[in-house]
């Protein structure tokens, strides 16, 4: 069964830093990737995903991540990060398009102090 | 698009008691999702739904709960005798089903506290 490993638990940036999140994942077939985020006392929601294409997607509010099927990993970036963009990040695959079923990873929370 | 709504927002029940939680799609959404999520980790599937068919059940999911889409609008997930391992968020999601620009969306879930 597949699997996703995000590798920091915790990140704590100022202001103005650059971000980077990983996102491992275990599957030797074709996948379909997706960031989604959760900011404080709201619900889960997508940032940006990964079908075909173009390896380098871009989400919304300035992330984009990088898929590199060599490394199974879909890591997410932000060159500079605000405040408000403290939030719990989740990774996600699903391996067969027309299955429902995704697959989350345990989650990175980001603070970003002002 | 008024969003996937969940009822209640949060239940207390003794161990043993049965609970239902009731989940409502965006309407135009075929697919309808069910999640749990404890703390410190990220979502877990326990089942999906295409219109009123149950298509995928996770193994982790026990004979104890069980779920329906009637008349592939609403959904309910029902836990009977529960445990205090069942204390978790559950979470609802809605997508279109479109292969190739799915993506999902989800309620603000149901914090179901076993005592």
């Amino acid at each position: 069964a597949q699997s996703v490993s995000q590798h920091n638990h915790h990140v704590i940036l100022s202001e103005a830093a650059s971000l980077e999140l990983g996102c491992n994942y275990s599957y030797g077939g074709t996948v379909n990737l997706f960031w989604y985020v959760q900011y404080p006392g709201q619900h889960l929601q997508l940032l940006l995903k990964y079908f075909s294409g173009d390896p380098l997607v871009k989400g919304i509010k300035g992330f984009e991540a990088e898929f590199i099927k060599s490394k199974f990993s879909f890591n997410l970036r932000k060159p500079s990060v605000q405040w408000s963009d403290t939030a719990e990040y989740f990774c996600a695959v699903k391996v067969d398009t027309n299955a429902g079923k995704s697959t989350f990873g345990d989650g990175t929370t980001l603070t970003v102090k002002p | 698009d008024t969003g996937v709504s969940q009822d209640p927002r949060h239940k207390i029940t003794k161990r043993g008691q049965n609970v239902t939680f009731r989940c409502d799609p965006i309407s135009e959404h075929n697919r309808l999702y069910w999640y749990r999520q404890t703390l410190g980790q990220g979502p877990e599937f326990l089942t999906y739904f295409q219109n009123e068919a149950q298509l995928e059940k996770s193994r982790l999911l026990s004979d104890r709960f069980s779920a329906e889409r009637p008349k592939g609008s609403f959904s309910t997930l029902e836990i009977q005798r529960t445990e205090q391992g069942d204390s978790a968020m559950y979470l609802c999601a809605s997508s279109t089903g479109q292969s190739t620009n799915e993506k999902l969306f989800f309620g603000s879930g149901t914090q179901l506290s076993v005592l």
